[in-house]
């Protein structure tokens, strides 16, 4: 029974290049959140999607990120225009149906240099 | 002020003692209260779930949560070197709406446990 998917798990992109990271939720599982963990800080909430849909995304910063779950195949996380403070691990995690037990992936370690 | 607080540690303990984790908080609308373990370069692992105020038990860990002084812990039994990682305590409020999975986490505390 497969864990979220998180690929790549580690990414290296320069200033100004875009980095897309994939999470592929636990098997029955509809409902997707996105993680970012910064050095020295804690795990803070990003985005929340359901299927096709954006729920909450109040902790997206306003500019060069998005997310999206389509209907088929994974979530992306895109951060456009890289700059060296996106360098942080980036945690997908999942659930199936609304409650608060989420199961987390194993991350995706963005390097911006 | 950070809404959940959580001393960092480190924390070094010999194997078989009582380990001790607190956190506190500041926002009274937080009811479901969790405990993540975190292996280094690994994805946080849910240990511990309660909703509202008491206690809970399982295996060698407790979780308690007093939300009259809006405090909680996480006491783990019989410490062995396998549970050295980093704590995370994490935090919601009620469900509903967009809340679900709207998780608050603590900075984390690093824990050693040495044979």
């Amino acid at each position: 029974n497969a864990g979220v998917m998180q690929n790549p798990r580690h990414l290296v992109r320069r200033r100004g290049q875009e980095a897309r990271l994939r999470c592929s939720p636990m098997k029955g599982h509809s409902h997707v959140y996105w993680y970012r963990q910064l050095p020295e800080e804690g795990l803070k909430f990003m985005v929340y999607l359901q299927k096709e849909n954006i729920i909450d995304e109040s902790g997206m910063p306003k500019e060069r990120f998005s997310a999206e779950f389509p209907k088929e195949g994974p979530s992306i996380l895109r951060i456009q225009q890289v700059v060296r403070g996106d360098s942080a691990a980036y945690f997908c995690a999942s659930s199936p149906r609304q409650e608060n037990t989420i199961y987390f992936g194993e991350g995706s370690w963005l390097t911006v240099v | 002020q950070k809404e959940v607080e959580q001393d960092p540690g480190p924390l070094s303990v010999p194997e078989g003692a009582i380990v001790s984790l607190n956190c506190t908080y500041s926002n009274s609308a937080f009811q479901y209260f969790m405990w993540y373990r975190q292996y280094s370069r690994k994805g946080p692992e849910l240990l511990m779930y309660t909703y509202s105020s008491g206690n809970k038990e399982d295996g060698r860990f407790t979780a308690q949560v007093d939300k009259s002084s809006k405090y909680i812990s996480l006491f783990i039994r019989d410490s062995q070197p396998s549970d050295s990682a980093t704590y995370l305590c994490a935090m919601s409020e009620e469900a509903g709406g967009t809340s679900y999975g709207k998780l608050t986490f603590g900075q984390g505390t690093i824990l050693t446990v040495h044979p």
